[in-house]
């Protein structure tokens, strides 16, 4: 079974309005973080935004919100007031276990955003 | 720029050879990744060291090994490569659990990559 599941390979969305990105992930695990990463087309992997499983609220960092719903497993992202610079494949990916021991990172096929203009 | 430096950034060998990427943390951040993005399998977690000592397995063949080096910059071995094994090779280093503290977030700080082709 997949762990992390991206049910949109490809969005577009008009230049300066909000858009959803959604991921829902599968663990067994009490403690795991959640993170979304984007890809640009130069390649570089770029954080976006964490939240961990015992955050209780949803994380923010500036135009990124993580829409974290626990009980339903699912991590979505919220971009707002959408830029043409955020034209790029976004992945959702989960760290299960809490330590340095055993760790292990699983990331999503991605959502390829397009914004237009 | 991340702070994660990799190298070299492309690399183009020929079936059956052995390639060696290079990897240097964030100063200060005691954990390195490594991942592998193709086109088919998507980013796949390969292993993580910690302070020089393997700490997670992921989807690492066998013909692949690593280590993580005292001053903490880590090495990818490739070894008897097969055409399948074309793929961007990415380290990150996380800001948990660094020389100067620890974090919550876990975040990982991606290098650029090292592009490999194999002919």
């Amino acid at each position: 079974a997949q762990k992390i599941t991206q049910t949109q390979p490809g969005m577009f969305v008009q230049e300066k309005e909000a858009v959803t990105l959604d991921c829902t992930y599968d663990t067994s695990d009490q403690s795991y973080g959640l993170f979304w990463y984007k890809q640009p087309s130069s390649g570089e992997m770029i954080f976006l935004i964490y939240q961990g499983s015992y955050d209780e609220q949803n994380a923010t960092e500036g135009r990124y919100s993580l829409n974290f719903q626990k009980a339903r497993k699912s991590a979505n992202l919220v971009i707002s007031a959408s830029q043409l610079g955020d034209s790029a494949m976004y992945f959702c990916a989960m760290r299960e276990g809490r330590d340095n021991y055993g760790q292990n990172f699983v990331f999503g096929p991605g959502t390829r955003l397009s914004v237009l203009p | 720029d991340s702070g994660v430096t990799q190298t070299p950034k492309h690399l183009i060998t020929a079936t059956g050879q052995r390639v060696t990427l290079r990897c240097s943390p964030r100063s200060g951040d005691l954990s390195v990744y490594w991942y592998q993005q193709s086109l088919d399998q998507g980013l796949q977690f390969l292993i993580q060291y910690y302070n020089g000592e393997e700490r997670a397995k992921g989807n690492i063949l066998e013909r692949f090994s690593a280590q993580q080096f005292p001053d903490l910059h880590s090495e990818l071995n490739l070894s008897s490569l097969e055409l399948g094994d074309s793929a961007l090779y990415f380290c990150a280093s996380s800001v948990w659990a660094s020389l100067t503290g620890t974090s919550d977030n876990n975040e990982q700080f991606f290098g650029p990559g090292t592009r490999l082709t194999v002919l």
